[in-house]
């Protein structure tokens, strides 16, 4: 089976300090994990893939297999980032349908 | 250019009646994707269509669940006998091929009373 999980329902920083939101997966295989990002009054929206190694917004989000993890930072924080982060991972099926961690709203303080 | 969308945006309705919620992709995107978003559960997947093959509904959670898109296009998602705990924002998504980016519409807020 696969899970993800997002230990943080709710996280605050202050503006200009860094931010880590954790996601940890369980998957037998290669995982292909994204983060998406719901601002108030928007829809959901994806942030960054781990395939496509980006950056977005000053996210950046690694793929540790060793840990499982694959958690989203970004240096200095602003508050134009706060909003609900959803960690997710793409399914083993034919639908590739995906796997949503529980979300960690983030609060950036002014 | 025109993203998903969704309607109603907002849907009341009694326990036991029957509801219908509509899906419009993104024209062009071949996978569609019905998701709900609930307080108890989280984000989890519903079904999962693709072009003319039948679709995936191992995410239904009940056989009061069903889903129709039509012409490959439009999508319908059905919910018969509604239970207070159906009440959630029903989300679908649209992607070009299956296993590409999603796109999500902006969701329809289910309230059974």
């Amino acid at each position: 089976a696969q899970r993800v999980t997002q230990p943080e329902k709710l996280l605050s920083v202050f503006k200009g300090a860094p931010v880590e939101l954790k996601c940890n997966y369980s998957y037998s295989g290669s995982p292909e994990l994204f983060w998406y990002v719901q601002y108030s009054r928007q829809r959901l929206q994806l942030l960054l893939r781990h395939i496509s190694r980006e950056s977005i917004k000053g996210f950046t989000a690694d793929l540790n297999k060793g840990e499982t993890s694959f958690h989203l930072k970004k240096p200095f924080a602003q508050e134009e980032d706060s909003a609900m982060y959803y960690c997710a991972l793409s399914g083993i099926g034919s639908a590739r349908q995906l796997t949503f961690g529980s979300g960690t709203q983030l609060t950036v303080l002014p | 250019g025109a993203g998903v969308s969704q309607s109603p945006s907002n849907k009341v309705t009694e326990k036991g009646k029957d509801v219908e919620l509509r899906c419009d992709p993104i024209s062009g995107h071949t996978a569609l994707y019905w998701y709900r978003q609930s307080l108890g559960q989280g984000l989890e997947f519903l079904i999962y269509f693709q072009g003319n093959s039948a679709p995936d509904k191992s995410g239904l959670p009940s056989d009061r669940f069903s889903a129709e898109r039509t012409g490959g296009s439009v999508s319908t998602l059905t919910i018969q006998r509604t239970q207070q705990e159906d009440s959630a924002v029903y989300l679908c998504a649209s992607s070009t091929r299956t296993g590409s980016e999603q796109y999500f519409g902006p969701g329809t807020r289910l309230t059974v009373t």
